[in-house]
């Protein structure tokens, strides 16, 4: 999708291993979000960022770490891969409080942990 | 925990025809947005409508909300095959805190527009 990309688009692991994910922006939003979807639960939130090092937990966040160091970057990291953490991750970016628009999605990752 | 439900979970029309959906949501939001994810394909983002607003259009889009029965309903006119694809609801929560745009998102409705 455009001004927003996602690193790489698939990726098999093996269980233990640590894994990290990268979301690229080019749209200089402050917002941004890691979900992921799995069959039955829809998109739910696992950490997201409202600004350079400002980070906090969203819904499912255990397993997980996120960093941003720069307005264009957010990071995931899975610190020890588990078979439960396979799914496709997605990244978003919004420019909430500048008059509510919706999010931008990237194109996602899809994570099988093996 | 999931914030919307929709209904139906799969819908099949023929082209031409209209195709609604609906969702319930639990608590007090800021505002409630529909997306559309075909297939291996991220979220795209339809349209945004305010807790303050019943109703809004865009093209052949149209989406209610009524914030009394905690339900939103989205409305496809005049159906096409490119329309196959998932639909999902969110709700950005009033949950009394900053919401920096948080969104919970139901499990979407299939939607199958057959030629």
């Amino acid at each position: 999708d455009a001004g927003i990309t996602q690193s790489p688009r698939h990726k098999v692991t093996e269980t233990g291993t640590p894994v990290t994910l990268r979301c690229h922006q080019t749209e200089n939003h402050r917002y941004m979000y890691w979900y992921r979807q799995d069959p039955g639960h829809g998109l739910r939130l696992i950490h997201y960022s409202y600004g350079v090092k400002d980070t906090d937990k969203g819904e499912v966040s255990d397993g997980y770490s996120v960093s941003r160091s720069k307005t264009e970057d957010f990071l995931l990291t899975l610190e020890s891969a588990t078979s439960s953490q396979t799914s496709v991750y997605f990244c978003a970016i919004s420019e909430w409080g500048q008059g509510a628009s919706g999010y931008t999605f990237g194109s996602g990752t899809r994570l099988t942990v093996v | 925990s999931q914030q919307g439900e929709e209904d139906p979970q799969a819908l099949s029309i023929q082209e031409g025809e209209n195709a609604t959906m609906n969702c319930s949501y639990k608590t007090s939001i800021n505002n409630l947005q529909w997306y559309r994810q075909n297939s291996g394909r991220g979220l795209v983002h339809l349209i945004l409508i305010r807790s303050n607003e019943r109703e809004k259009h865009s093209g052949r889009l149209r989406v209610t909300l009524d914030t009394s029965k905690k339900s939103s309903s989205l409305l496809i006119t005049a159906s096409r095959a490119a329309d196959t694809a998932s639909y999902f609801c969110a709700t950005d929560a009033n949950a009394g805190g900053t919401s920096y745009g948080k969104l919970t998102f139901g499990q979407g409705t299939i939607l199958t527009v057959h030629p």
